[in-house]
């Protein structure tokens, strides 16, 4: 099994609906991540966690929330979907306390979001 | 504002031949750095870390970092065309409280 999975992996909706993404980990790791990534713009962080209660906002917060309900999940929410959310989301974990692996980043298998 | 340049090619190399993709940081207290292969469609996955200045090899892939000219660089030896992918680097901090920061990738295209 995976260690990092993404669900749904693909999604469209129509524009103000609201969207939910889940990442889980099997991973053990304590900080986890969401991006997104489009065409020639590389990845943007969206949100971060280092720990169950930390969450931090990324370079491209604004329309997006997140929350993390246990060390394992984290899950990325579109409260009203717009058509430039439309994206390859994805999801990565980390650990800080793994020496010369630390921050290391390992990213599941992604979402792709259409928005109409 | 904390940043990782690359060129964004696309970077053509005939198969065999040797692919060298390169990276710039901004930031001078940067600890660790990353390089990531990510396939059109797909998530990245990491090739190699390097924290201390110098070489590292890991078969085909050797990446160089030079902390003093703030520049790190992946080289691909024996080039294949399954290797054809974007190439992402990315880099930590010292005190590891920050994410990584990813550059843009470079694209590599190995030619048969």
């Amino acid at each position: 099994d995976a260690d990092v999975t993404q669900t749904p992996r693909n999604r469209i909706t129509k524009t103000g609906k609201r969207i939910m993404l889940e990442c889980s980990q099997t991973k053990g790791h304590d900080r986890m991540y969401w991006y997104r990534q489009d065409p020639g713009l590389g990845l943007r962080l969206i949100y971060y966690s280092f720990d169950v209660k930390d969450i931090n906002k990324g370079e491209i917060s604004d329309g997006y929330s997140v929350s993390r309900q246990a060390q394992a999940k984290f899950s990325l929410s579109l409260e009203s979907a717009i058509p430039n959310q439309t994206a390859l989301y994805f999801c990565a974990t980390s650990d800080r306390y793994s020496g010369g692996l630390a921050d290391t980043q390992y990213f599941g298998p992604g979402t792709r979001l259409t928005v109409l | 504002q904390k940043e990782v340049e690359q060129n964004s090619g696309p970077l053509s190399v005939p198969e065999g031949a040797i692919a060298s993709l390169n990276c710039t940081y901004s930031d001078r207290v940067s600890q660790s750095f990353f390089w990531y292969r990510q396939y059109s469609g797909k998530s990245p996955e990491l090739i190699m870390s390097i924290y201390s200045n110098g070489d590292k090899e890991d078969g085909r892939f050797t990446a160089q970092l030079n902390k003093a000219s703030q520049y790190v660089s992946l080289l691909i030896r024996d080039s294949q065309p399954s290797d054809s992918a974007t190439y992402l680097c990315a880099v930590s901090t010292r005190s590891g409280n920050t994410p990584l920061v990813f550059g843009k990738g470079t694209r590599l295209s190995v030619i048969a």
